[in-house]
């Protein structure tokens, strides 16, 4: 039973304009949600991350917003660049920023120029 | 401190034999992750130490592996008996107890392919 779930494999955008990956989760106990790059060969980079408590955080390109109601996160990334090209992990843990993550499958994000 | 160390990159290995694997966290971190990672999968948690206590183990980590960190520091993941469905990147990743809302550094793994 996949508990954190992304149901886009790829994603294909032009240079300069957002990206948007989603991701949902089905465990409520979730208090803890990151997103990971992942480039080939390399272990995954941890991107940016939010806690249950707030709904938006921001870090330069990369925003994450949490919509607890539904169970929806999202990562938006402007403007998309060509080295944003990488597959991106959503994570949630139940133990704060400490606990095991549950990781979806990924969506690869093609940016072209 | 480079990063979170993983050795070997790549092994190969026969049905039925043991594999080792080694991960070198970064050197501040007390905590250390192993996951798994199959073909179009997210990584899948196995086990994570705090210093060189085994706190939690995931029911995917049956009787054939076993982790250790015996001083605290580096750790090694054993699989014993290997079969082909072992085949997996093996992820290693380390965090700092208190590390806010930062998610933990993985290393690069190690590919395991079982013949």
């Amino acid at each position: 039973d996949q508990q954190v779930k992304q149901n886009s494999p790829s994603l294909s955008v032009q240079e300069g304009r957002i990206s948007i990956l989603n991701c949902d989760y089905t465990n409520s106990m979730f208090d803890y949600f990151l997103w990971y790059k992942k480039y080939p060969a390399e272990g995954p980079t941890f991107l940016i991350s939010i806690s249950s408590i707030k709904d938006k955080n921001e870090d330069g390109r990369f925003t994450v917003f949490l919509n607890k109601s539904a169970k929806h996160l999202s990562l938006h990334i402007v403007p998309s660049q060509p080295g944003d090209s990488a597959v991106y992990f959503c994570a949630a843990s139940a133990g704060g920023s400490q606990g095991n993550l549950i990781f979806g499958k990924g969506t690869k994000l093609s940016v072209k120029p | 401190d480079t990063g979170v160390s993983q050795d070997p990159r790549h092994k190969i290995t026969k049905r039925g034999q043991n594999v080792t694997f080694r991960c070198d966290p970064i050197s501040e971190h007390n905590r250390l992750y192993w996951y798994r990672q199959t073909l179009g999968q997210g990584p899948e948690f196995l086990t994570y130490f705090q210093n060189e206590a085994q706190l939690e183990k995931s029911r995917l980590l049956s009787d054939r592996f076993s982790a250790e960190r015996p001083k605290g520091s580096f750790s090694t993941l054993e699989i014993q008996r290997t079969e082909q469905g072992d085949s997996a990147m093996y992820l290693c990743a380390s965090s700092p107890i208190s590390s806010g809302y930062h998610g933990y550094t993985f290393g690069s793994g190690t590919r395991l392919t079982v013949v």
